[in-house]
C-alpha cells in the first residue's frame, strides 16, 4: 500500500498571502489529520476530518481550515500568513474507526513564511 | 497547544548498547499511547502501541512499557543501532479522538 502523500513538499510563500496544502491518505482509511510541528512548540494537533466532517479542532485560529473530499483526500488552508506559520505541517491518516485507531504520518509540508 | 522547549532532551549511546527512552503523559484518562520515530527530513514513523489496559508490550527489538500509577511510558530499544539515531516522540489519546496529544521529543544519537 502506499503511504501517506503531500503536496507541495516545500513551499516559501511572503505574509499576508494565503496557502494550500494537500494531502492524500493512505488507501482506505477515512480520517485524515494535521498537525503543525515547530522547533519551539513541537507537533500540535490543528483539526481531524473523517467522512467530509470536521470531527475534532485543536487551538488554532480560524485562519487555519481544512476540509476533506468524497474520496477521503484532504486540505489545509492557511490564510493572511504570519512568519510564526512557518512550520512542518503534517497530515497523518487512519481508518478512523476500531480501538485502536493508528495514524500514519505523510513526509510533510515545509512552509517558510517571508 | 503545548508549549515545549528549544532543547530537546537528548540521550547517547553506543551502538549494541540498549536505550531507554522515558515520557511522562498528562491525561490520567488517555488510553492509547504510542511511540514514533522521527528521523530528519520525514515525518514521524509509526514504532509500537500501548492499550491501558496493558502494561507491557514488545515489538522487533522494542519494548513499550506503560506505569499508569506515575502516569509514565517508555521505549527500551534492545542492540540500538546507527538507524536509530532520530527523535523519538510519545503521544497519548482516547480511543474514538485523534487528537493526540505529543511530547517534547527526545533525541536518540547512536555512536558507532
Amino acid at each position: 500500500k502506499a503511504g501517506v502523500t503531500q503536496t507541495p513538499r516545500y513551499l516559501i510563500k511572503t505574509r499576508g498571502q494565503q496557502v494550500t496544502l494537500s494531502c492524500s491518505p493512505i488507501s482506505g482509511h477515512r480520517s485524515v489529520s494535521w498537525y503543525q510541528q515547530t522547533p519551539g512548540q513541537g507537533l500540535q494537533f490543528l483539526f481531524e476530518y473523517f467522512s467530509e466532517t470536521q470531527r475534532n479542532k485543536g487551538n488554532f485560529p480560524g485562519r487555519f481550515s481544512g476540509r476533506q473530499f468524497s474520496n477521503s483526500r484532504s486540505e489545509m488552508n492557511v490564510s493572511t500568513l504570519e512568519l510564526g506559520d512557518s512550520a512542518l505541517y503534517l497530515c497523518a491518516s487512519s481508518l478512523g474507526r476500531g480501538l485502536p485507531d493508528t495514524q500514519y504520518f505523510g513526509p510533510g509540508t515545509r512552509l517558510t513564511v517571508l | 497547544g503545548e508549549s515545549v522547549g528549544l532543547h530537546l532532551p537528548t540521550l547517547s549511546v553506543q551502538e549494541g548498547d540498549n536505550s531507554i527512552i522515558n515520557c511522562a503523559y498528562s491525561n490520567s484518562a488517555s488510553d492509547y499511547f504510542i511511540w514514533y520515530k522521527q528521523e530528519s527530513g520525514k515525518g514521524p514513523q509509526f514504532i509500537i502501541d500501548i492499550r491501558s489496559n496493558m502494561d507491557k508490550r514488545q515489538g522487533q527489538r522494542v519494548t513499550v512499557l506503560l506505569n499508569k500509577t506515575v502516569k509514565h511510558l517508555s521505549l527500551q530499544i534492545a542492540a540500538t543501532q546507527p538507524g536509530d539515531s532520530a527523535v523519538y516522540f510519545c503521544a497519548e489519546n482516547k480511543y474514538n479522538n485523534n487528537d493526540m496529544r505529543f511530547g517534547a521529543g527526545t533525541r536518540l544519537t547512536v555512536k558507532p
